[in-house]
């Protein structure tokens, strides 16, 4: 079955400094994979996604990710955190192919203090 | 950018009612699915609704708890029926483009603001 880890529900981080939010997933084929964020009393914004191709993807907000398929990984990073990054974020799963259902992670809560 | 609005944006309800929540989006989608948000955790589905078929419940969610409409390829209903203190959560749509060409990918999803319900 499906499943999607996020290590650490609480990160906190100063600002300026390096975020590297953990996920790892469990598929028996490679999904698609995305990176979500949550602001405060907001829905989800998609932050970016791994379909196919280039296993280093690049999101909005400076965020990238790598698909590391023998690490059935999918970190997130940002060189420089912002006090704007402060959020909850969360890592998905979906195989794709018509089969769209996205399994979610159980979330990130990121803190930037100055 | 994405324009998938939610009404109303949060409700507070008497233990026993129900509310219907809608959720219209700006371009045809093929998929809408419809999510729970309970306090302090991750979305779980409830639901997927395609246009012109019956909603595809996930284990644990009911039609009957959970009747949800799609009459056509830009809006969706969800309806929280009997509604216990248990049921207060956030619920959200979110939209897949599917095969349709329009302004939402395929194998994407995209979503709304959410619905803040409280029940008392």
């Amino acid at each position: 079955a499906q499943s999607v880890t996020q290590l650490g529900s609480h990160v906190s981080v100063s600002e300026g400094a390096l975020v590297l939010l953990r996920c790892n997933y469990s598929s028996s084929v490679p999904p698609y994979l995305f990176w979500y964020v949550q602001y405060p009393n907001q829905g989800l914004q998609l932050l970016l996604k791994y379909t196919t191709g280039a296993t280093l993807v690049k999101g909005i907000n400076g965020f990238e990710a790598e698909f590391k398929k023998s690490e059935t990984s999918f970190h997130l990073t940002k060189p420089s955190a912002h006090m704007s990054d402060a959020a909850e974020y969360f890592c998905a799963a979906s195989l794709g192919g018509g089969y769209n259902k996205l399994i979610f992670g159980a979330g990130t809560r990121l803190a930037v203090h100055p | 950018s994405a324009v998938i609005s939610q009404k109303p944006s949060r409700d507070i309800c008497q233990r026993g009612t129900s509310l219907t929540i809608q959720c219209q989006v700006d371009s045809q989608v093929t998929m809408m699915f419809w999510y729970r948000q309970q306090p302090g955790q991750s979305l779980t589905l409830i639901a997927t609704a395609n246009q012109g078929s019956e909603a595809t419940y996930e284990s644990g969610f009911v039609i009957d708890k959970f009747p949800i409409s799609r009459p056509n390829l830009t809006f969706s209903t969800l309806t929280v029926s009997n509604m216990s203190p248990e049921d207060s959560s956030i619920y959200l749509c979110s939209v897949d483009g599917g095969e349709l060409v329009g302004k939402y990918a395929k194998n994407i999803q995209y979503f709304g603001a959410g619905t803040r319900l409280s029940v008392l």
